[in-house]
């Protein structure tokens, strides 16, 4: 059971948007920092959102991250065939003993 | 350009302990900020992140695995290495290191290796 709740699975046709959420508590998502990661099959995790919100270079601006409380959201817009992957959220989590926290993983399909 | 690159056993017994190293370039583990940190991925399941050591060799553990785990580093070689004791077959994974800014992000990870636990 991760801390951070992801959804386990969301689709939606190609061109469409999605939004994959995650959601904590204040001692995680609530005062840190968010960030995301896409998982290709068969491929190492790749950053694609930190900071909550701020893109690193070279991801395109179809995918956006926004932070309100204890929840974290990632839009993926324009959707491609090539964006079916698992969706990881992932922040610190300030308790006592002080660590980084993943979500549980989501799987988008691209109908 | 940053890189890493996880490496040892692939197969390891159960109550063995399991030692991989994870060499880099493109950066100092002794720059202000940076971290290494190790994340493993059981078979078909999600992320788990193990531990993480900073610059200053300030080290954190996840709390369920902090018993098993220790974290070092070797700036001289650019080199992280992380044993973990009393192997198990739960603990079959692919494990990854990854680059830390400031603890907040990975931003840089290396192609996993998997471990299989098995006798």
């Amino acid at each position: 059971q991760s801390v951070l709740t992801q959804p386990p699975s969301v689709s939606a046709a190609p061109g469409q948007k999605v939004t994959i959420s995650c959601s904590g508590s204040s001692s995680n998502i609530g005062n840190n920092y968010v960030s995301w990661y896409q998982q290709l099959p068969g491929t190492a995790p790749k950053l694609l959102i930190y900071e909550n919100n701020k893109r690193p270079s070279g991801i395109p601006d179809r995918f956006s991250g926004s932070k309100s409380g204890t929840s974290a959201t990632l839009g993926i817009t324009g959707l491609q065939t090539g964006d079916e992957a698992d969706y990881y959220c992932g922040t610190w989590d300030s308790s006592l003993s002080a660590n980084w926290v993943f979500g549980g993983g989501t799987k988008l399909t691209v109908l | 350009q940053i890189t890493l690159k996880e490496s040892g056993p692939t197969l390891v017994k159960p109550t063995q302990t399991l030692t991989l190293t994870c060499t880099f370039s493109g950066f100092s583990l002794s720059t202000s900020g940076v971290g290494v940190g190790w994340i493993r991925q059981p078979p078909g399941k999600a992320l788990e992140w193990l531990a993480l050591i900073y610059w200053d060799d300030d080290k954190r553990y996840s709390p369920s695995l902090k018993s098993r785990l220790t974290i070092t580093k070797d700036t001289s070689k650019n080199q992280v290495v992380l044993t973990m004791t009393n192997m198990d077959p739960v603990d079959t994974a692919t494990y990854y290191c990854a680059h830390s800014s400031l603890g907040i992000l990975f931003d840089y990870w290396g192609q996993g290796t998997l471990v299989t636990v098995s006798s």
